[in-house]
């Protein structure tokens, strides 16, 4: 399977910072890369979803100014929680997505091991 | 609007099988995931459905059912390493995860 990457793996900032979380897709082009959120025994959340050099679509609820997203190439992506906060702390997910190479599959999306994020 | 629903725990025996169910309602189908996830870990792929019927690989089997929209995962040979969350997702119209809260598989000795 394909490998993406997520850095940094872990992050403790102080209240009030930025912290910036990299996803890179190591050996495809991405054409869609997703960011989730996790809280404590809950599923996933999408975030957001951004195309290769287009602006990201928000999930309703998602602060668009607080959680900036950039998807400058097809394999690199990166999630700003800007004046982070004790309510942000989370672990964070992304996965990259392209259309499949096989013929029984449409679509493949691929996870990065996540990034836990503490705000103190 | 969309819903997955599948069971919040289930518990089993090593070495026994288990099926943890799944339905959903979504606007448009292209297709079913499984996943596995690992306390603090990220998940990981286990099975995809788009046709209706049983897919099985190895230990792990996933079948669908459009017209019911239902689907499940069954694990057979219980190991203590299954235990773990299990995620259902439906992938869209506009091909878009949607996804269940995850069922939470218990193994005991």
């Amino acid at each position: 399977g394909a490998v993406v990457s997520q850095h940094p793996s872990r992050v403790i900032c102080k209240s009030g910072t930025s912290v910036k979380i990299e996803c890179r897709s190591l050996d495809f082009q991405a054409t869609t890369m997703f960011w989730y959120r996790q809280f404590p025994k809950k599923s996933l959340m999408l975030m957001a979803t951004s195309n290769e050099g287009s602006k990201a679509t928000y999930e309703q609820g998602v602060e668009k100014d607080k959680f900036l997203i950039n998807h400058a190439s097809l394999t690199l992506s990166t999630l700003t929680v800007t004046s982070a906060h004790p309510e942000d702390s989370s672990f964070y997910i992304c996965s990259a997505g392209r259309d499949s190479l096989s013929s029984e599959i449409r679509f493949e999306q691929y996870f990065g091991p996540g990034t836990r994020l503490t705000v103190t | 609007g969309q819903n997955i629903d599948q069971p919040t725990e289930m518990t089993a025996t090593e070495g026994a099988i288990v099926q943890i169910n799944c339905t959903y309602q979504t606007s448009g189908f292209n297709g079913l995931f499984w996943y596995q996830q690992h306390a603090g870990e990220a998940p990981t792929f286990l099975s995809y459905n788009v046709l209706d019927g049983l897919e099985e690989k190895g230990r792990f089997s996933s079948f669908l059912s459009r017209s019911k929209g239902y689907s499940y995962l069954l694990l057979k040979e219980l190991q203590m390493k299954d235990s773990a969350s299990y995620l259902c997702a439906v992938l869209d119209s506009n091909y878009q995860l949607i996804w269940g809260a995850g069922t939470k598989l218990i193994i005991k000795p």
